[in-house]
């Protein structure tokens, strides 16, 4: 199994400011299957970025996601007050699929 | 549009069974890979298993192997999952999820999700 480990845990950010959250695997992502995932209470998961780094549909330009192998960073370049949420990598490369236990991003 | 939605959750007592079902419309459902994925209250995101379109099995959670089993009928365009021997640990949200394109992911559509509450 692969297991992914998301930190920090918690990121305490300003909006306008850039947010950069990491996701390290326990062994490499193959075919690039790396995604992010987009979440606020009491709603579903919304997909962000997948392949590493490929925006969905409609997600704006300020969302980028990079990294090869073992290592994934998510980059929200300005934040804006609708993205402070918490956000999940997930592997879908590899049976189990995974997710990373998240990262919250908090109005400092 | 693509939409799925979820039934049958509710509170059960541990040990039982419940069975969960999603349907599916706005897209050609045996075309596609579809999972369940469950979230307890305040926690991550864990894959609970998936199932290819033709109906093979993509595997399950360690975590609920043995207990549960995903199954699809492509006529009536349905996910289901049964879950027996349900343990209070299996309280979540559980959702019915469609891949982007036709690959295992990543997961571009979500159901609303259905709560299963086990508890005595």
């Amino acid at each position: 199994e692969i297991v992914l480990t998301q930190s920090p845990g918690t990121l305490s950010l300003s909006p306008g400011e850039r947010a950069t959250l990491s996701c390290r695997a326990s062994q490499s992502v193959s075919n690039t299957y790396l995604a992010w995932y987009q979440q606020k209470p009491g709603q579903a998961p919304r997909l962000l970025i997948y392949d590493i780094s490929t925006r969905a549909t409609g997600i704006p330009d300020r969302f980028s996601g990079s990294g090869s192998a073992t290592d994934f960073t998510l980059t929200i370049s300005r934040l804006e007050p609708e993205d402070f949420a918490v956000y999940y990598c997930h592997q879908y490369a590899t049976s189990p699929l995974t997710f990373g236990g998240g990262t919250k991003v908090e109005i400092k | 549009e693509v939409q799925l939605v979820e039934s049958g959750g509710g509170l059960v007592l541990p040990g039982r069974s419940l069975t969960l079902s999603c349907a599916a419309s706005g897209f050609s459902f045996d075309n596609y890979v579809m999972h369940w994925v469950r979230q307890a209250p305040g926690k991550g995101l864990e894959w609970v298993s998936g199932m290819r379109a033709t109906g093979g099995l993509l595997g399950y959670a360690d975590s609920v192997k043995g207990r549960f089993t995903v199954s699809r009928d492509n006529a009536k365009n349905s996910l289901y999952l049964q879950m027996d021997s349900l343990r209070p640990d299996d309280t979540a949200f559980y959702y019915c999820v469609r891949p982007h394109s036709g690959g295992w992911g990543p997961f571009r559509f979500w159901g609303q999700g259905a709560l299963v509450t086990v508890s005595s």
